[in-house]
């Protein structure tokens, strides 16, 4: 079944504490992005890949990295988590670019104490 | 830069009534795509329209038309006799031409819909 699959589906953690969300697809896509979802504001791009290792900053990085060492992977790592973190993260793939139909993941929902 | 603005945060319909969720973009390039995801209680995101800024043909698919106007930057969404099952935040989205050597996807800050019985 062609999916994008991300974990934890929840997570809690304390300030400071370095964590990585995981986002992996199973279609061959090259281009794959995270969001965070806040009340209010929408989704909001944080990071993109076009390809393996090719990643570029969308509209809030900060406090975010990323990598994409395979194409079917691009975690998200906060290495330093703060508690305006704290929101529903999404991962999304599609085939080429962002023009195209995003699939998306299940979502995380983290909590930064 | 690009900018989608949903005006309506919240709408309040009864069952079998018509119901037109408004989406309007600002961008500077001649060439752009413009999207419709449906967000339902359970919290995933479903991909429902694609629309290149070339096309301004209007969509039906069941229940569902959109409507886009370039003249005024709109691409609006319409459910035709709503069902409880169609309760859940919409999000309008607006990305790069194919051309560019980045590829960005905005979304506006979605609507929820709430269909009552």
């Amino acid at each position: 079944e062609a999916q994008v699959t991300q974990n934890p589906r929840y997570l809690i953690t304390v300030t400071g504490k370095k964590l990585t969300v995981t986002c992996s697809q199973n279609m061959n896509h090259e281009y794959m992005s995270w969001y965070r979802q806040d009340p209010g504001l929408g989704l909001r791009q944080i990071y993109y890949s076009m390809n393996v290792e090719v990643t570029d900053k969308g509209d809030v990085p900060e406090g975010y990295k990323v990598s994409r060492k395979e194409k079917r992977n691009f975690p998200l790592i906060l290495e330093s988590p703060s508690p305006n973190q704290t929101s529903l993260y999404f991962c999304a793939s599609s085939l080429h670019r962002s023009n195209e139909k995003l699939f998306f993941g299940s979502g995380t929902q983290l909590s930064v104490l | 830069a690009q900018k989608v603005t949903q005006a309506q945060t919240e709408i309040s319909v009864v069952e079998k009534e018509d119901v037109t969720l408004d989406c309007v973009y600002e961008t500077r390039d001649t060439t752009y795509y413009l999207f419709w995801y449906k967000q339902p209680p359970s919290g995933e995101l479903v991909f429902l329209i694609r629309r290149n800024s070339f096309d301004e043909q209007n969509e039906i698919s069941g229940r569902y038309s959109w409507n886009f106007q370039k003249s005024t930057s709109s691409f609006n969404f319409t459910i035709t006799a709503s069902q409880v099952v169609d309760s859940a935040v919409y999000f309008c989205a607006l990305s790069d031409p194919p051309y560019r050597g980045y590829s960005t996807l905005t979304f506006g800050k979605g609507t929820m819909l709430l269909v009552s019985p």
